[in-house]
């Protein structure tokens, strides 16, 4: 099992840039999060879907959009990117419903805007 | 806004010493999580402290929880050089588990 991939690894865009961050799980899991570490920040929650079919505005969700593709994928999209959201993207799954509220995360994507 | 802070920012320690890092969070809570993030990778969970306990071991990990003072610990006994990472708190409500993650304390461990 590979657990929680994360397309791509690195990324620089310039201010207006869009682009696609890909995020998927082979656990089963219902339910997905996208979150931003900055430094000194720990994480914050930008999108989450409970279940498929379902998703819903973190903590910072300003600038970026979300689609739960199915089961297993869940993507995270920035429309016109600016350099305030230059930061390290994780994606995480858990199995929250079921009483297992443990996350399990990717290894994460670094972005750079400039 | 971040729920947790973590107690202290830093902490470097010989090898073979313990390690205590403290965590305060804001509101009420269902349960309280460590996560252990390497420098450069995604975070792992630890353990999982539900809010009617008050301890719990795993391996060379123990935490405690004090509801009351909206505060737990996380302590690692016998630190190695591999323990050397980031720890971050996490607390979840009730209901679905949105986790609201703490600042973290860098750990590093001397050998």
């Amino acid at each position: 099992n590979a657990g929680v991939t994360q397309t791509p690894k690195f990324q620089v865009l310039k201010t207006g840039q869009s682009m696609t961050l890909q995020c998927a799980q082979d656990m089963n899991h219902n339910s997905m999060y996208w979150y931003r570490q900055d430094p000194g920040m720990g994480l914050r929650l930008i999108y989450y879907s409970a279940s498929e079919g379902t998703t819903d505005k973190g903590e910072v969700p300003n600038g970026y959009n979300v689609s739960r593709l199915n089961k297993r994928e869940f993507s995270l999209r920035l429309e016109s990117a600016a350099p305030s959201q230059t930061s390290v993207y994780f994606c995480a799954s858990s199995e929250a419903y079921r009483g297992s509220y443990e996350q399990y995360f990717g290894p994460g994507t670094r972005l750079t805007v400039t | 806004s971040q729920q947790g802070e973590e107690d202290p920012q830093a902490l470097s320690i010989q090898e073979g010493e313990n390690a205590t890092m403290n965590c305060s969070y804001k509101t009420s809570i269902n349960n309280l999580q460590w996560y252990r993030q390497n420098s450069g990778r995604g975070l792992v969970h630890l353990i999982l402290i539900r809010s009617n306990e008050r301890e719990k071991h795993s391996g060379r990990l123990r935490v405690t929880l004090d509801t009351s003072k909206k505060s737990s610990s996380l302590l690692i006994t016998a630190s190695r050089a591999a323990d050397t990472a980031s720890y971050f708190c996490a607390t979840g409500n009730t209901g679905f588990q949105k986790l609201v993650f703490g600042t973290g304390t860098r750990l590093l461990v001397s050998p």
